[in-house]
């Protein structure tokens, strides 16, 4: 079983600029959720995507926005990068429809906006 | 009021002995309880869920629920080093199953 796995590891950005971020969900995992982790904060969450549609949407602006593939994999796009965008970001594959939809997350990618 | 909150840390607790972690949450639509465990710079890890109220034991670990006062705690017996993480509390909610966390709570076990 292949667990979550995101690229890049690590990211430095200036202000204004946009970036990709990405996300291959967990073998047999239909279901993708980000979110983002502030330094000494709990994970907020951005959005979900089920089959390929946002599911549900956090308290975020616009400019974040997002794809979900038909392989479940999925991206987070962040556009017109701001200081307070720099943290965590996180995503969790789950499968809709099972009883407690379990979250699993990868390992993250470290946005560092100058 | 804060939507998700943890008691204060950090706690510490000396190793072998019960670290307790509370959660209260202010969404009575909260249907499950996630707890997750996390190292310095990494991801957040499942540790376990409930969802019934009362107690529900994995291992060293027990989750306890009590909907009506909307709490939810974490036991960890005989605790180790190993156990020194932040521990994130997280109800679910909502159609897309949407995961509000709290602050976290940083437990440090003493050898």
């Amino acid at each position: 079983e292949t667990g979550v796995t995101q690229s890049p590891t690590h990211l430095i950005k200036t202000r204004g600029q946009q970036v990709t971020l990405r996300c291959s969900s967990q073998s047999g995992h239909n279901t993708v959720s980000w979110y983002q982790q502030a330094l000494g904060q709990g994970p907020q969450f951005i959005f979900q995507y089920y089959r390929e549609e946002e599911n549900g949407r956090g308290n975020f602006p616009p400019r974040f926005s997002g794809l979900q593939f038909p392989n479940y994999s999925s991206e987070l796009n962040v556009n017109a990068l701001e200081l307070d965008d720099s943290a965590l970001y996180l995503c969790a594959s789950s499968q809709k429809g099972l009883a407690f939809g379990e979250q699993f997350f990868g390992p993250g990618t470290r946005l560092t906006v100058l | 009021q804060k939507e998700v909150e943890q008691n204060s840390g950090p706690l510490s607790v000396p190793e072998g002995a019960i670290a307790s972690l509370n959660c209260t949450y202010s969404d009575r639509g909260s249907q499950s309880f996630f707890w997750y465990r996390q190292y310095s710079g990494k991801s957040p890890e499942l540790i376990m869920f409930i969802y019934s109220n009362g107690d529900k034991e994995d291992g060293r670990f027990t989750a306890q629920l009590n909907k009506a006062s909307q709490y939810v705690s974490l036991l960890i017996r005989d605790s180790q080093p190993s156990d020194s993480a932040t521990y994130l509390c997280a109800p679910m909610t909502g159609a897309n199953s949407k995961l509000t966390f709290g602050k976290g709570i940083t437990l440090s076990v003493r050898p």
